[in-house]
């Protein structure tokens, strides 16, 4: 079956560094998602691998290891603003998408 | 200037009831979607339309019907609304069906409360 796991709570410092893991399994893979949902509204597209390697963008970097089926989200200079709920999601053969439950990420002042 | 929108943002009613839910996205894109978000936050994709036809229906049941007047527009009727119903509905769409740009671009969802 097709399979995302992800932690479910995570807890960090304002300034600090946090890393949120997620492994999966699918049927064909086209590509590993990470998306942000504050409470109570609609998920957001934060960034997009296919190539195993890091992708960096501002304060935020990817990491995908298709051999190991293994990605991260690194989040550095963490901010209040960035408390929210990080979904992981791979793409299988057919181009669907297959969404991991999130990982809730509180920040502590 | 929004790019997907849903209408209303919440919906209160009876078990029983039928109720629709309408989506439209002003961003060009072929393909939409319907997800469902229940209260352990899973998203489970419903239906997926690339332009006004069906390609995806995940086993939900027939008193949920998708509809499509135009790839700009995507509605979610609900029959005989049940308890378990309740939920946030989004929709979403993106470009097509395949590939890279397939990043998909949520509304900002429709919370239902059936009592």
């Amino acid at each position: 079956g097709q399979n995302i796991d992800q932690p479910t709570e995570m807890t960090a410092t304002e300034g600090a560094i946090v890393q949120i893991n997620c492994t999966y399994q699918t049927s064909g893979f086209n590509g590993l998602f990470w998306y942000q949902q504050h409470a109570g509204e609609a998920p957001t597209f934060l960034s997009y691998n296919v190539l195993d390697g890091l992708e960096e963008k501002g304060r935020f970097s990817s990491f995908l290891s298709r051999s190991k089926g293994y990605s991260y989200l690194l989040l550095k200079e963490l901010q209040m603003k960035d408390s929210a709920s990080y979904l992981c999601a791979a793409m299988d053969s057919n181009y669907q998408l297959i969404w991991g439950a999130g990982t809730k990420l509180i920040i502590k002042p | 200037d929004t790019a997907v929108s849903q209408t209303p943002k919440y919906l209160v009613t009876q078990m029983g009831n039928d109720k629709s839910i309408k989506c439209e996205q002003n961003l060009g894109h072929d393909t939409m979607y319907w997800y469902k978000q229940d209260s352990k936050k899973f998203l489970k994709i419903m239906f997926s339309y690339n332009n006004k036809e069906l390609i995806i229906n995940e086993t939900v049941p027939n008193r949920f019907s998708p509809k499509s007047p135009d790839k700009a527009h995507l509605n979610l009727h609900i029959n005989s609304l049940e308890l378990g119903d309740s939920a946030v509905y989004f929709c979403a769409s993106s470009p097509g069906t395949s590939g890279p740009q397939e990043t998909q671009y949520f509304g900002p969802g429709t919370r239902l409360l059936v009592l």
